[in-house]
């Protein structure tokens, strides 16, 4: 079993449409956790750190359930360049900041 | 201003050849992270330093993957003796300071392809 899991889509989604994707994690000593994006071919760009509080930029919502270790992405008013690949990341216990990812979830957003 | 920077940026090697993956981090980033991504998966860790230490190789898959980081920036990751399954997206990462809260900033990654 993967540390971080995600379902990987695709999710295929009109223009205008709200998207979730939820992703859940293994270790229970996990210290930080974050959604990047990845375009096509190209590296991984932080998207939110993600706080137990729950945060919010923009159209995105990112929520923590520590006890369920859970984490969930809400993407609200989808537009054609939010296409891209969601990867759920949390970092390792310790100071190292070792990322560990999971999977990806592919968003295509149609016209 | 200039980010992190990895060359080569496509690589074909024959198995059994040794190669060797550069990164460039941001000027001043105390951490440097290498990742491998295999097609279709999230990157996986394979290691870290802090300034010109290694402090973590646990992700490193063998011991014919090696990488050094001498003056504390360029860091260099090598493969000897590649094989098919070593073919990847590699990515550097860097970051400030270290810790769990620190951004990691990417390079663009070298795709390596063993025939």
């Amino acid at each position: 079993r993967k540390e971080v899991e995600q379902d990987p889509g695709p999710f295929n989604v009109p223009e205008g449409a709200t998207v979730a994707f939820n992703c859940t994690y293994s270790n229970s000593a996990s210290q930080s956790f974050f959604w990047y994006r990845q375009d096509c071919r190209k590296e991984p760009k932080l998207l939110m750190s993600v706080y137990s509080s729950g945060n919010e930029d923009g159209r995105f919502t990112a929520q923590l359930n520590r006890a369920s270790q859970y984490i969930s992405l809400l993407i609200r008013d989808s537009k054609l360049s939010d296409s891209a690949t969601y990867l759920c990341v949390v970092s390792r216990p310790g100071n190292t900041g070792k990322l560990i990812f999971g999977q990806g979830t592919t968003l295509q957003v149609k016209p | 201003g200039a980010g992190v920077s990895q060359s080569p940026r496509y690589k074909v090697a024959k198995r059994g050849q040794d190669v060797a993956l550069r990164c460039d981090p941001i000027s001043g980033h105390v951490s440097l992270f290498w990742y491998q991504q295999a097609l279709g998966q999230g990157p996986e860790f394979l290691t870290y330093f802090q300034n010109e230490a290694q402090l973590d190789k646990s992700g490193l898959p063998s011991d014919r993957f090696f990488a050094e980081r001498p003056e504390g920036s360029v860091s260099t990751l090598k493969i000897q003796r590649t094989q098919q399954e070593d073919s990847a997206v590699y990515l550097c990462a860097s970051s400030l300071t270290s810790g769990p809260q620190e951004t990691q900033y990417f390079g663009p990654g070298t795709r390596l392809l063993v025939l």
